[in-house]
């Protein structure tokens, strides 16, 4: 199985300020026959199921406003939220798609200092 | 637009098979076009994925569960269905299932709102 790290668990951002969470696999998820990485990011809240920010890494899904950007490649992948809004209090997770079984980051918790 | 929502008992005694069911709506199952998985989440931890179904027949399971999962389609209903047998207190969860696009992107594009099923006597 890829083992999916995040760091840190739990971070907490003024309003306006910027919020970086990073993401560690333990084997590359990306695929050099088409230069794709296959790495998502999920934002979770309280009593609701994740939604889908980012795919491939770094392309955001229709709806995702863009302060909401995605980086790196192989194995080492940031998330980063450029000024962080109240409604982006949640935890967020990254998710391997290269192979099965399908695996999540254990997880980052944002919220507001 | 896909949409998923998941049913079935939200209570479960030990040693039993858990059972649930997930209908698809805006799109037929039999299309082929989407891996349907089952995905749970412990209370106040993370996600662990369960195993998925796609062309109807064809499956794929997560190791740490494997002999105890089995993911069917009902074309004739929309729905695809996970079974977990011998559960334990282990196996309380919120239960999502989620579709994924076989032909392009691989994430987990659409979910169900999930269900909380507990195990206990």
């Amino acid at each position: 199985d890829i083992v999916m790290t995040q760091s840190p668990d739990s971070l907490a951002v003024s309003l306006g300020e910027r919020a970086t969470i990073n993401c560690k696999s333990s084997q590359s998820v990306s695929y050099s026959s088409n230069n794709k990485n296959y790495l998502a990011w999920y934002q979770q809240k309280p009593g609701q199921p994740p939604k889908v920010l980012l795919y491939w890494a770094s392309t955001r899904e229709s709806g995702v406003p863009d302060r909401f950007s995605g980086s790196g490649s192989g194995t080492d992948f940031t998330l980063t939220i450029s000024s962080l809004q109240a409604e982006d209090v949640a935890v967020y997770y990254c998710q391997q798609y290269y192979n099965t079984p399908r695996t999540f980051g254990q997880g980052t918790k944002v919220e507001i200092k | 637009q896909v949409q998923l929502q998941e049913s079935g008992p939200g209570l479960v005694k030990p040693s039993q098979t858990l059972s649930l069911t997930c209908t698809v709506s805006g799109d037929s199952i039999a299309s082929d076009d989407y891996y349907w998985s089952w995905i749970r989440q412990p209370a106040g931890k993370g996600l662990e994925w369960i195993g998925r179904i796609y062309a109807r027949v064809s499956t794929n399971y997560n190791p740490s569960l494997e002999s105890r999962v089995t993911i069917s389609v009902d074309t004739s209903k929309n729905q695809f269905s996970l079974k977990l047998s011998s559960v334990t207190a282990a196996d309380t969860a919120v239960y999502y299932c989620a579709s994924a696009d076989r032909n392009s992107d691989f994430y987990f594009q659409h979910w169900g709102q999930g269900i909380l099923v507990t195990v206990s006597s």
